[in-house]
């Protein structure tokens, strides 16, 4: 299994509340991904990460924000967290931009 | 019309039963073309690429119609262990002509395999 590692892997939080969800990798992969998963919905892309301190959204970036300053960590913000957030947040990693590999992912709870 | 569709299941099929799943995808300059398949509760894990010629991995074969924008995954031989839901991921482009591996992924198909 790629070395892909999320943390924390449960939160349950307030709303209004800042939340940083960590996604760190061992695999020296160039690209890195975070997606949130609900049902209905499948799995969609909020935003990813092409190198250090290069980023860019996906198609539900709203009300997130993403850093990277190594190429092992890549860092989801929730600036002030919604119910519409509750949900599986998946992070990826992918050497090419092709194949991505998928960490055990974090159930986070907004109430 | 969704990117990626997939005929959502239920599929219940015994055990050695041979199983083939389709997905149609919209765009027709999609580059990459996957089927990962995502246990309950955990991450999606990649099962195959689909290559235009056609694959084969073991008892799973992947297919790819570019023309019709349509693939398919087959399974042979069921075992219990197959029992998931199998996803149809497409990597194409987005509006601005850029890519960075921006995946688009079906909302999958349920399998339960029974003894």
């Amino acid at each position: 299994d790629a070395g892909i590692t999320q943390s924390p892997r449960h939160k349950v939080t307030e709303t209004g509340t800042p939340v940083t969800l960590r996604c760190h990798q061992t695999e020296n992969h160039r690209y890195m991904y975070w997606y949130r998963q609900d049902p209905g919905h499948g799995l969609r892309l909020i935003h990813y990460s092409y190198g250090v301190k290069d980023t860019d959204k996906g198609e539900v970036s709203d009300g997130y924000s993403v850093s990277r300053s190594k190429t092992e960590d890549f860092l989801l913000t929730l600036e002030s967290a919604t119910s519409s957030q509750t949900s599986v947040y998946f992070c990826a990693i992918s050497r090419t931009g092709a194949e991505q590999y998928f960490g055990p992912g974090t159930r986070l709870t907004v109430t | 019309r969704k990117e990626v569709e997939q005929d959502p299941g239920p599929f219940n099929v015994p055990e050695g039963a041979t199983v083939a799943f389709n997905c149609t995808y919209s765009n027709s300059a999609s580059q990459s073309f996957f089927w990962y398949r995502q246990d309950c509760r955990k991450e999606p894990k990649l099962l195959m690429s689909v290559y235009s010629s056609g694959n084969e991995d073991g008892r799973f074969t992947a297919q790819l119609n570019r023309a019709s924008q349509y693939i398919s995954l087959l399974i042979r031989d069921s075992k219990l262990s197959d029992s998931a839901t199998y996803l149809c991921v497409v990597k194409g482009w987005n509006a601005g002509g850029t890519s960075y591996g921006k995946l688009t992924f079906g909302q999958g198909t349920i399998l339960t395999v029974h003894p």
